[in-house]
């Protein structure tokens, strides 16, 4: 099964951006959609957005549109979300989570990454 | 957007009883096609990632103890742990992927009596 390592946690000014990156291992990349979906402190969770590699297609909820830039980069198996304009709203931990990709994202997440806390404050 | 609503917030249960979370979807998650009901179950401990545990809203996942069963079909959906044991103390999450944008209920936190 493919295994998700995300990169460490982040500490953000307010009105910077910040870019979190999710290496997938043990599995054929192009054969999964790569999702986002973030945590604030004590709260549920949020969907932010996903990319199928395959197929060259991203697709974000109306709430991040503008804001948000999910890539993938084949040659490192590597896929990255990119949050701007932070607010300290924004302050919470960031999974990447995998679909299978043939399901359009109408799939379960699994497995996770370990997740990344970002943080920002001024 | 469907709204996930999980009920209760949270439990306490005496080890070895069982355990039911309920969760309700505003919109029908059984896709006609393909007879499925789009939703999954999820298991947090802290500081952990999610686990999946349920998907197609009754598909037990391969490595889950079999007191965890999932049931529902429509916007009506339940989790039962039938046997609770310690290392069932989490909190767990509803979510479904009947539609974009993904959704999750708010989560019902377990824990012993």
């Amino acid at each position: 099964q493919v295994q998700l390592v995300q990169s460490g946690a982040e500490v953000k000014k307010p009105g910077s951006s910040v870019k979190v990156s999710c290496k997938a291992s043990g599995g054929n990349f192009r054969s999964f959609a790569f999702n986002w979906v973030r945590q604030a402190p004590g709260q549920g969770f949020e969907w932010m957005g996903g990319i199928i590699p395959y197929f060259g297609t991203t697709n974000y909820p109306q709430k991040f549109r503008g804001r948000i830039t999910i890539s993938a980069d084949e040659a490192t198996t590597t896929a990255y979300m990119e949050l701007q304009s932070l607010t300290s709203a924004d302050t919470a931990v960031y999974y990447c989570a995998t679909q299978d990709y043939y399901s359009g994202w109408r799939s379960y997440f699994d497995p996770w990454g370990q997740g990344t806390l970002v943080t920002v404050s001024s | 957007d469907i709204v996930m609503t999980q009920s209760p917030d949270s439990l306490a249960v005496s080890l070895g009883e069982r355990a039911t979370i309920n969760c309700e979807s505003s919109q029908n998650l059984l896709y006609s096609s393909d007879n499925k009901n789009y939703l999954a179950w999820y298991q947090q401990k802290p500081g952990q990632p999610p686990r999946l545990l349920i998907s197609w809203a009754s598909i037990r996942e391969s490595g889950v103890p079999d007191r965890f069963s999932g049931s529902g079909s429509g916007t009506d959906f339940s989790l039962t742990i039938t046997s609770l044991q310690a290392e069932d103390v989490a909190v767990y999450y509803c979510q479904q992927y009947y539609s974009t944008p993904l959704t999750f209920g708010g989560g019902t936190k377990v824990e012993i009596k």
